[in-house]
């Protein structure tokens, strides 16, 4: 079975510290991986994605992921966290019939 | 602009009062997904539809139809709700089911079932 796991439901991190939020995934056969980042009261904004090629993947705000096969990772990270990128954050795998495969979620605190 | 809506946004109702969410795309995407999203478990797939009058379950059916009549509406039904339907309903579209297609979703959907 296809699925997503997010270790930790709260990372705290000190602006201008870089940051990362882990994901990690089980799925047979090449993933597509997502990040979705959910701002209080909005709707989920897609940040970046991962299909094939560069195992490092570049997205809106500032934000990359590293697709690591041998470990199952997609880890989010920023070299500099901002307080405006305190969000909900949440990693996906495409399934076979389109849906995506959500994980739990992190909340990211950055504090000024 | 390209976008997902939802309607309406914030819903108060009673157990067993037919109520619809709207969901419309203007972006052609043929694919087109209800999800929702309640604290610790993530988003979960409610419905989805590859194309017009095509649709199918996902996850977590029981208690919720869809149709699509068009292909850029695509309205979540709940004939008789109950206070577990209480959620954050996200409707979403994408270009197809296939591949990394991006999914783009709407502003999301707060039901209270009383």
């Amino acid at each position: 079975a296809q699925s997503v796991a997010q270790p930790e439901d709260q990372v705290n991190v000190a602006e201008g510290n870089p940051l990362t939020v882990k994901c990690t995934y089980s799925v047979s056969g090449n993933p597509y991986l997502f990040w979705y980042v959910q701002y209080p009261n909005r709707g989920l904004q897609f940040l970046l994605k991962y299909i094939t090629g560069d195992n490092l993947v570049k997205g809106s705000y500032g934000f990359e992921a590293e697709f690591n096969k041998s470990q199952t990772s997609f880890h989010l990270k920023k070299p500099s966290a901002l307080v405006s990128d305190s969000a909900l954050y949440f990693c996906a795998v495409r399934g076979y019939t389109g849906k995506l495969i959500f994980g739990q979620g992190t909340t990211l605190q950055v504090k000024p | 602009e390209a976008q997902v809506t939802q309607n309406p946004r914030y819903l108060i109702t009673v157990t067993g009062k037919k109520l619809t969410v709207t969901c419309s795309q203007n972006m052609n995407h043929e694919y087109m997904s209800w999800y929702r999203q309640d604290p610790g478990l993530g988003l979960r797939q409610i419905y989805y539809s590859m194309n017009v009058e095509v649709t199918d379950k996902g996850d977590v059916p029981e208690g919720y139809k869809v149709s699509r009549k068009e292909k850029r509406n695509f309205p979540l039904i709940l004939e008789s709700p109950s206070p577990n339907q209480t959620s954050l309903y996200f409707c979403a579209s994408s270009l197809s089911a296939g591949g990394g297609k991006t999914q783009y979703f709407g502003p999301g959907t707060r039901l209270l079932v009383l």
